[in-house]
């Protein structure tokens, strides 16, 4: 049991170039998100997903694509990349427990850079 | 739109000083209320949790909050800090049902020796 798994832990990118950040979770959770961190600005919620098919727009969705063709994948798409998007990207998967609240489980995070 | 508000930006303290820092939340109905914890350089780890039943919860390294639902705050003590404290922490909500957390902008513990 991994939990929630994402790769790559590091990357550098040229602006414009485009990439995607993969999140995984066998832990069959309905609901995914992601989020960035930027210093000052906390954890900003990014896009998330209540299941397999569905996603919506977090705070700060511009520039970012995803989807959930499956329960336990939720790829974050960078068409374009820009300066402004140099972050530490972390996904995480929940789920609603039986004392009415929502548990959340966070991957290690991705450190991109883009130049 | 929910949002969650800590006080402290930076906050500087001596070994063995106490600790509290504050979280304030706007949702009005009922929420689950996190902590967690960011050393330099790595992840983040869960500190403790609220969902329901008693509000003073207690959390791993000696951390504890306690939800006052009539100030909308969750806020973290520790009696005694240590060099090992230094760290970021935020603090989170989701309201019950929700998918997906809200974070507060965190607040930097630097703790001298």
């Amino acid at each position: 049991n991994a939990g929630v798994t994402q790769t790559p832990k590091f990357q550098v990118l040229k602006t414009g170039q485009s990439m995607t950040l993969q999140c995984a979770q066998d832990m069959n959770h309905e609901y995914m998100s992601w989020y960035r961190q930027d210093p000052g600005m906390g954890l900003r919620l990014i896009h998330y997903s209540v299941g397999a098919g569905i996603t919506d727009q977090g705070e700060v969705p511009n520039g970012y694509n995803v989807s959930r063709s499956t329960t336990e994948d939720f790829p974050l798409r960078l068409l374009s990349a820009a300066p402004s998007q140099t972050s530490v990207y972390f996904c995480a998967s929940s789920y609603p427990n039986n004392l009415g609240g929502t548990e959340a489980f966070f991957g290690q995070g991705t450190r991109l850079t883009v130049v | 739109a929910q949002s969650v508000s800590q006080h402290n930006h930076h906050v500087i303290l001596s070994e063995a000083a106490s600790l509290e820092l504050g979280c304030n939340y706007s949702y009005g109905g009922t929420v689950n209320l996190f902590w967690y914890v960011q050393y330099p350089g790595q992840h983040l780890q869960l500190l403790l949790k609220y969902f329901s039943g008693d509000p003073l919860v207690k959390g791993i390294k000696g951390f504890e909050a306690e939800f006052i639902k009539s100030k909308f705050s969750f806020n973290l003590r520790k009696p005694s800090v240590q060099w090992s404290d230094t760290a970021e922490y935020f603090c989170a909500v989701i309201r019950q049902a929700g998918t997906a957390l809200i974070f507060g902008k965190g607040t930097t513990l630097s703790v001298s020796s």
